[in-house]
């Protein structure tokens, strides 16, 4: 069973819609990922949080919006999509010690599968 | 820069075959390398994983070795299972300061198993 859960897995939206995704982790980890993966793609890196700080944010539009209200929660917040932007949306945390060596391991959630209309 | 490169699929095989995925990678310093699993329909599963030269990661019958040599971290299995269809991605991690995160994939192979 994984760790990490994110709802819903599935969620069709209109362009005009409001909706947001969630994930939640109970290992203790201090990073948390949002991924996107189109079919038949590897995940690409959207946003990265550090003790609830977004320290990462790989040029992403800003129609998604992400949030961290605590250390283990993540949303991410969507407005005015288009329809490119169907995808797997994946939700991963790990370890997370500054300057410290880690293993740099992911634990990913089962993704949330999004349909914009 | 850092990046890694996974054999092209999809591979397809029967019951009981052996499997090599190749994957070879370009870093800087001391990464961790990975193979993650993704079953039809799910998320990214961690397969193995190998933190320095020389580890052999291995789990479910599965096995890597990190060889810093060649750069390499080919994925085996001896005796493959109509269960072990999937999509398999090799990855690096620079695993210290500011690289948080930054899960460096190969573009995935498709493996189906045939009974």
């Amino acid at each position: 069973d994984t760790e990490v859960t994110q709802t819903p897995k599935h969620l069709v939206m209109g362009m005009t819609n409001k909706k947001s995704l969630k994930c939640e982790q109970h290992m203790g980890h201090r990073a948390m990922y949002w991924y996107k993966q189109k079919a038949k793609k590897p995940p690409e890196l959207m946003f990265v949080y550090s003790y609830e700080k977004l320290s990462i944010n790989e040029s992403v539009p800003s129609r998604f919006s992400p949030e961290c209200p605590n250390s283990s929660l993540l949303n991410l917040h969507l407005h005015a999509l288009q329809p490119e932007d169907s995808a797997l949306y994946l939700c991963a945390s790990s370890q997370y010690q500054g300057q410290a060596r880690t293993t740099g391991e992911l634990f990913f959630g089962e993704g949330s599968r999004l349909t914009v209309l | 820069g850092n990046s890694v490169t996974q054999m092209e699929g999809p591979v397809t095989l029967s019951e009981e075959a052996f499997l090599t995925i190749n994957c070879t990678y370009t870093a800087t310093g001391y990464p961790s390398l990975f193979w993650y699993v993704q079953y039809p329909g799910e998320g990214l599963q961690l397969l193995l994983k190998a933190t320095k030269a020389d580890d052999k990661g291995s789990n479910k019958g599965f096995e890597a070795t990190y060889r810093k040599e060649t750069t390499s971290f080919h994925l085996e299995k001896g005796s493959v299972q109509v269960s072990d269809s999937a999509v398999y991605f090799c990855a690096l991690s620079k695993n210290y300061g500011g690289s948080q995160g930054n899960l460096i994939f190969g573009k995935g192979t498709k493996l189906s198993v045939k009974p």
